[in-house]
């Protein structure tokens, strides 16, 4: 199946800073990306779904100006916890999709943040 | 709207015994419908995925599920269950629809504990 990379795998940060996450699709091209968050013991919210060339589609109560999300090219998406907070000390996952219908998802390995 | 239900929290079965994880899902059109493990720390790992045909579906690591229509069902199978498949496990629907887009919608997950 296909790759999917998340760096870094564990961030820790002070609060009030920002910390940037990256996605990478190694071996296709990934139309879309989607970013999500995990809470302890909990399933996957789905944050925002990004496009490569668009602004992202947030989900119902994600702030866009907090959860930052760029996806500039067909392989890399960004997501950027500005001002980051304790509240924002959770799991992060992406996950990657291709170009045709029914294209699968293909999830990262996560990344760990702690906001102290 | 698509929603995805398992109605287990958790599941404690005894190595060699067989494994079930049940999932019921909801969604206006065909479902395309997938099951995901995830170890500690870990992203989501595929397992399989029903889109249409054969009703049993067979998938990695000897895992199975069965697509029952009728009762909008798609429970996860194993024969014969290791003390490594302990883990976290989730079901997954979208809408096949393609103005539905490719969002997944989880499940709450559940979690396996195969005791020796």
């Amino acid at each position: 199946g296909a790759v999917v990379s998340q760096h870094p795998s564990r961030v820790i940060c002070k609060s009030g800073t920002s910390v940037k996450i990256e996605c990478r699709s190694l071996d296709f091209q990934a139309t879309t990306m989607f970013w999500y968050r995990q809470f302890p013991k909990q399933s996957l919210m789905l944050m925002a779904t990004s496009n490569e060339g668009s602004k992202a589609t947030y989900e119902q109560g994600v702030e866009k100006d907090k959860f930052l999300i760029n996806h500039a090219s067909l392989t890399l998406s960004t997501l950027t916890v500005t001002s980051a907070h304790p509240e924002d000390s959770s799991f992060y996952i992406c996950s990657a999709s291709g170009d045709v219908l029914y294209a699968e998802q293909y999830f990262g390995p996560g990344t760990r943040l702690t906001v102290t | 709207a698509q929603s995805v239900a398992q109605p287990e929290d958790q599941v404690n079965v005894a190595e060699g015994n067989p494994l079930t994880v049940k999932c019921t899902y909801s969604v206006s059109g065909n479902p395309y419908l997938f099951w995901y493990v995830q170890y500690p720390n870990r992203g989501l790992q595929f397992l399989l995925k029903y889109i249409t045909g054969d009703n049993l579906v067979k998938g990695s690591y000897g895992f199975e599920a069965e697509f029952n229509k009728s009762q909008t069902s798609f429970h996860l199978k194993k024969p014969s269950a290791l003390v490594s498949d302990s883990a976290l496990y989730f079901c997954a629907v979208r809408d096949m629809r393609q103005a539905a887009g490719n969002k997944l919608t989880f499940g709450g997950g559940t979690r396996v504990l195969v005791k020796p």
